[in-house]
C-alpha cells in the first residue's frame, strides 16, 4: 500500500533560521517524490521533484529535498527562510499510475 | 508555459442544485485530474481522464461526473449539491504517468 505522512502538522520557525519539513513514505513500487507549496488563496505549486539519481535535488526558492530509501523519508530543507515562504507544504508520492498519494500537508509559518 | 486555468474561482451554489466547473489546460497533457481539497485534510482524487478514458475513484463513483470534450478541457459535474460538497476542487494534469502534476488555482464551492 502507498502512503505519505508528514508528521508535523505545524512548523514554526523565525525569519532567517534554517528549515526541515519531514515526509515519511510507504510503496511498494519505484517512488516517484514531490514537494508542492500551497500559498493563500493559490493552487498547488511545484518546489521539487525526485524520480532518480543524485538523492539531493534542488528546487525553486532555494528549497531542496533529500531522498533516503533506508529510511523511506524525503525530508525538504532551506537554509534561510523568508517570511513569504509561510505556507501549506505537501509531500506526495507516485508509484507511476497516475495516482498522486499526498500528505496531509505541513503549514509552515515564518515569524518575522 | 504551465498554466492551468480553473472557472469559476468561487462558486456559490444551493443544495440540491447542480453545479459545473471547468479545467482547461495548453500544455497538450494526456491526462486530467480533479482533486477535492477540504480545510486540513489532504487532497483527495476524485477522479482523471486518460486521453479519452474516465477513472473514477470508487468512493465518489456516483456523486461525480465528468466529461473532456477535448484534449484542452475537462470539466466536473455534480448533479446535486449536498452541503459536504463545500470545499476546494483543483485540477490537474500531466503528461505521461509518472510526470508532474501541474495544480490550477481551485474553485472554492461553498453549498447552502
Amino acid at each position: 500500500a502507498q502512503s505519505v505522512t508528514q508528521p508535523d502538522a505545524r512548523v514554526t520557525v523565525s525569519e532567517g533560521a534554517s528549515l526541515q519539513l519531514r515526509c515519511k513514505y510507504s510503496s511498494s513500487g519505484t517512488p516517484y517524490l514531490f514537494w508542492y507549496v500551497q500559498y493563500p488563496r493559490q493552487g498547488l505549486q511545484l518546489l521539487l521533484k525526485y524520480y532518480s539519481g543524485d538523492p539531493v535535488v534542488q528546487g525553486v526558492n532555494g528549497f531542496e529535498a533529500e531522498f533516503s530509501k533506508s529510511n523511506s523519508s524525503f525530508h525538504l530543507r532551506k537554509a534561510s527562510v523568508h517570511w513569504s515562504d509561510s505556507a501549506v507544504y505537501f509531500c506526495v508520492l507516485s508509484t507511476g499510475y497516475q495516482n498522486f498519494y499526498f500528505g496531509k500537508g505541513t503549514s509552515l509559518t515564518v515569524i518575522p | 508555459d504551465t498554466t492551468v486555468k480553473q472557472n469559476p474561482r468561487y462558486k456559490l451554489a444551493r443544495v440540491g442544485k447542480p453545479v459545473n466547473l471547468i479545467c482547461s489546460q495548453t500544455m497538450n497533457h494526456d491526462t486530467m485530474y480533479w482533486y477535492q481539497k477540504k480545510p486540513n485534510q489532504a487532497p483527495k482524487l476524485l477522479l482523471f481522464y486518460y486521453d479519452k478514458i474516465l477513472n473514477r475513484e470508487a468512493d465518489t463513483f456516483e456523486k461525480f461526473q465528468s466529461s473532456r470534450p477535448n484534449n484542452s478541457f475537462c470539466s466536473l459535474y455534480i448533479g446535486s449539491a449536498g452541503l459536504e460538497y463545500s470545499a476546494m476542487y483543483l485540477c490537474a494534469s500531466s503528461r505521461g504517468r509518472e510526470d508532474t502534476q501541474y495544480f490550477g488555482p481551485g474553485t472554492r464551492l461553498l453549498v447552502l
